[in-house]
């Protein structure tokens, strides 16, 4: 897991409630990703942040939101809106955003709606 | 759309032989190719990664061949142990697109004692 954390492990939801999932990384990096793996499947993404105070939406940003504050922290909410936020939330950064840099990843969150 | 895909969802091979895991990619434009290993309930590992002015590359135990020519990019694992047991996915990226991964669909490789 490298010098990525996400907490919580796991986070449990009531239907229209919004939760924020955490993810810090000491590892200088400027880049950094939020994916979502459903069971069986790859990982699509959610947004990214080429440095701080930028984010760009990824390929299923619907329902989702970020911010970029400051370079080691990168935390998702996941609103209301996100029709099926059931998932496997993982957090990833990178050196650049630019190039092809290898993307670390952090532990995960394991998101559940009751 | 361009895609990264796998030719086999589960692997199984007995404890002490070599495995190899399978990839097709379709975006002839990719130039930089990465192998991850995720075991359950955990984020993914980096293994091994290859860029597409190599054809070979190696690591402990492992291994990455891509092929250009028919798209096609493989891992292998020496001497396969149970510690090896997980998905892996492979993903692929383009230069001149910023470094956004397209993963397939993963393979589980079982060991079998």
């Amino acid at each position: 897991d490298g010098g990525i954390t996400q907490s919580p492990k796991y986070l449990f939801r009531k239907e229209g409630q919004n939760v924020t999932l955490s993810c810090e990384q000491n590892l200088n990096h400027d880049a950094m990703y939020w994916y979502r793996q459903d069971p069986g499947q790859g990982l699509r993404l959610i947004y990214y942040s080429q440095i701080v105070n930028d984010f760009q939406k990824g390929d299923i940003a619907e329902g989702y939101s970020v911010s970029r504050e400051k370079k080691e922290s990168f935390p998702l909410t996941v609103t209301s809106a996100q029709k099926n936020p059931t998932a496997f939330y993982l957090c990833a950064s990178s050196i650049e955003l630019t190039g092809t840099d290898t993307q670390y990843f952090g532990p995960g969150t394991r998101l559940t709606v009751l | 759309g361009e895609n990264v895909g796998l030719h086999l969802p589960t692997l199984s091979v007995q404890e002490g032989d070599n495995s190899i895991i399978n990839c097709a990619y379709s975006n002839s434009a990719s130039d930089y190719f990465i192998w991850y290993k995720q075991e359950s309930g955990k984020g993914p590992q980096f293994i091994i990664d290859i860029r597409s002015n190599m054809d070979k590359r190696q690591g402990q135990r492992v291994t990455v061949l891509l092929n250009k020519t028919v798209k096609h990019l493989s891992l292998q694992i020496a001497a396969t142990q149970p510690g090896d047991s997980a998905v892996y996915f492979c993903a692929e990226s383009e230069n001149n697109a910023g470094n956004m991964l397209t993963f397939g669909g993963g393979t589980r490789l079982m060991v079998k004692p």
